[in-house]
């Protein structure tokens, strides 16, 4: 079984600074895909990132960038310039397949400090 | 607008009231899911339906009783429900299949509260 764990329950940055969020991650599958997903106040769950496992260049989407160790079973999300906006619940998941159901850590608590 | 909708956002009802809710895709997906979000909780995934079909029920009471009768709508029927039911209930959809694209897009919730 999958499993992904958030050792941080809560983070904060200062605005137009950097911070990266932690995720370690276990299967027994060789191929499988990473996400990172946003929940502002809204609670509207919003994709920021994905990354497969067999691609060794790390995803980058505009200010989001991963830092995917494999053999470590890592998966660090870094946030760049971070603005106000980026203030929300941060969740990493991983699934094997499209037919199975994303694994959901407990999620990061991001504070953008003004 | 991720292409999800779910109605309604907001509902509040009595133990003994039935009631459903409803969850539509725009995206062509095949797959579609059920998850409660409590307050402090993880994310717990309720139900999965691949091409209609019901391929996971996560240990789910049966007071909550889903319906999917076609690839692109998604129905949980609520009846009896508990106090401890109160949760944001999300739906999502994914493109499914076993080579399909496997990011899940998520509606905004349905924030049920029982009284």
């Amino acid at each position: 079984a999958q499993t992904v764990t958030q050792s941080q329950p809560e983070m904060s940055v200062q605005e137009a600074e950097t911070v990266t969020l932690s995720c370690t991650y276990d299967t027994s599958e060789s191929d499988y895909y990473l996400f990172w997903y946003k929940q502002p106040p809204s609670r509207q769950m919003i994709l920021v990132i994905r990354q497969e496992a067999y691609k060794q260049q790390n995803a980058t989407e505009n200010r989001f960038s991963v830092n995917f160790q494999k053999a470590a079973k890592s998966f660090s999300l870094k946030i760049s310039d971070s603005q106000l906006g980026d203030a929300a619940m941060y969740f990493c998941a991983s699934t094997n397949s499209g037919n199975t159901p994303l694994v959901f850590g407990k999620g990061t608590r991001l504070s953008v400090i003004a | 607008e991720t292409g999800v909708t779910q109605t309604p956002r907001h509902l509040v009802m009595g133990m003994t009231n039935k009631k459903s809710l409803k969850c539509e895709q725009h995206l062509g997906h095949n797959a579609m899911y059920w998850y409660k979000q409590s307050a402090k909780k993880p994310l717990e995934l309720m139900f999965v339906y691949n091409f209609k079909e019901q391929t996971e029920n996560n240990s789910v009471p049966s007071r909550f009783s889903p319906e999917c009768p076609n690839s692109s709508h998604l129905f949980l029927h609520l009846h009896t429900l508990q106090p401890e039911d109160s949760a944001l209930y999300l739906c999502a959809s994914s493109q499914g299949g076993s080579r399909g694209s496997y990011e899940q897009y998520f509606g905004p919730g349905t924030r049920l509260t029982v009284t």
